[in-house]
């Protein structure tokens, strides 16, 4: 059960776009289309942005997106602003039933 | 609205044991699988386990088998965590989640902190 790969840190100015890649195998993101993205800013409970890959929960803006390819799920925040500062992770449902996060990847906003 | 509601961490010597629970409200609990998910100080989310509507279906991560217990009562709209065996590396944020489509996590709760040491 090892944790999915993300980049420690990203960052980029307000008005720009930033992706976060989410790298697993063949047995967790390369299998299933159930892949999700969270964030947490400091001190909160985490908030779930986007399901089953490329999915919004009603309320979260366009500015997020989500996307798959191969192994590598990516999270795409455009037209980064102040308050999209965060850390933000990755999950995926794995084929030993179990679910999976990756490491986690702070965003600053110059 | 839906409410999840954690309760039952503390300070617990290694070896120790602690049980969680994690109220909810503003939803039907009976027809949500529900999991655990914990947070260690600075450190990234790691799932802990999740159960079934029904209870007939139960997953652990590898480094809590046969320590942890998960459970819930659809009657009282509530889910445990059963903690045996505490360990220093069990130091953690609790959450209780919410499962929705596609195994993504769509209410946590405010979460209770577990802290195992001497």
């Amino acid at each position: 059960q090892s944790a999915l790969t993300q980049p420690p840190s990203v960052s980029g100015s307000p008005g720009q776009s930033v992706t976060i890649s989410c790298t697993g195998t063949s047995s967790d993101v390369g299998y299933y289309y159930r892949v999700s993205w969270y964030q947490q800013p400091p001190g909160t409970a985490p908030k779930l942005i986007i399901y089953e890959v490329s999915n919004r929960p009603s309320g979260v803006p366009d500015r997020f997106s989500g996307s798959k390819s191969g192994n590598t799920a990516s999270l795409t925040i455009s037209g980064l602003q102040a308050e999209d500062e965060a850390e933000y992770y990755c999950s995926s449902y794995t084929s030993s039933n179990t679910l999976v996060f990756g490491g986690g990847t702070k965003l600053t906003v110059l | 609205e839906v409410q999840l509601v954690e309760s039952g961490g503390g300070l617990v010597q290694p070896g120790g044991s602690l049980r969680l629970s994690c109220e909810a409200s503003g939803f039907t609990f009976s027809t949500y699988i529900m999991n655990w998910v914990r947070q260690a100080p600075g450190r990234g989310l790691e799932w802990v386990s999740y159960i079934t509507t029904s209870s007939t279906s139960i997953s652990y991560t590898d480094s809590v088998k046969g320590r942890f217990t998960i459970s819930r009562d659809n009657a009282k709209n509530s889910l445990y965590l059963q903690m045996n065996s505490l360990r220093d590396e069990d130091t953690a944020v609790y959450y209780c989640a919410r499962t929705r489509a596609g195994w993504s996590f769509d209410y946590w709760g405010q979460g209770t902190l577990v802290t195992v040491s001497s």
